[in-house]
């Protein structure tokens, strides 16, 4: 099992609708989850950090789900702007509070 | 300049070569980073300074070499390098030292290395 996993997607979203897609992460030790944004050809952002069970700014909702080792990003009235690809982040204190990265979500929202 | 910067923006070298990369952060952050990443893989974490003390070699090969001056400067210098280490190099760097779980790193644009 790989240390985090995410749906590759792409997830095709209507604007305006929601979309949620969620990230598995195989050390249950793991004390911090961050999610990043990553455009094309571009370094990614920080976009979101949970902390305990969650988070939210704007538009944007993370869960985080203990018992079931998965923490999930919820985007609400998608706008064109929000495609890119999310990377979720683990910080996992077995490995030394080392930060290990899943492989992205990649989103499309459409007209 | 603001944030994490990083030069070269592209670099095409040989395999005979060597060159360096630069990472600058503006922040006052205490820890910085060198990661890797290849094309749709994640990104892997290559090395870790924290106050200036390298605290992580994720087993990189000897012919990445990084250098950490100060706490504001990262270098990653390159030689003898083969195509599969064509990716982009990215630098992130950290408030906190490297080890606690509040661990928000912020990213440089990033290298894109050719290897010839």
């Amino acid at each position: 099992r790989k240390e985090v996993e995410q749906d590759p997607g792409p997830f095709n979203v209507p604007e305006g609708a929601t979309v949620a897609f969620n990230c598995t992460y195989s050390n249950s030790a793991s004390q911090s989850f961050f999610w990043y944004r990553q455009d094309c050809r571009k370094e990614p952002k920080l976009l979101m950090s949970v902390y305990s069970s969650g988070n939210e700014d704007g538009r944007f909702t993370a869960q985080l789900n203990r018992a079931s080792q998965y923490i999930s990003l919820l985007i609400r009235d998608s706008k064109l702007s929000d495609s890119a690809t999310y990377l979720c982040v683990v910080n996992g204190k077995a490995a030394g509070n080392k930060l290990t990265f899943g492989g992205g979500t990649r989103v499309l929202v459409k007209p | 300049e603001t944030g994490v910067t990083q030069t070269p923006r592209h670099l095409v070298m040989g395999m005979t070569n060597k060159k360096s990369l630069k990472c600058e952060q503006h922040l006052g952050h205490n820890a910085m980073y060198w990661y890797k990443q290849s094309a749709k893989k994640p990104l892997e974490l290559m090395f870790v300074y924290s106050l200036e003390e390298r605290v992580e070699n994720n087993s990189v090969p000897s012919r990445f070499s990084p250098e950490c001056p100060n706490s504001s400067h990262l270098f990653l210098h390159l030689h003898t390098l083969q195509p599969e280490d064509s990716a982009l190099y990215l630098c992130a760097s950290s408030q906190d030292p490297a080890g606690t779980i509040y661990n928000e790193q912020f990213f440089g644009p990033g290298t894109r290395l050719t290897v010839l």
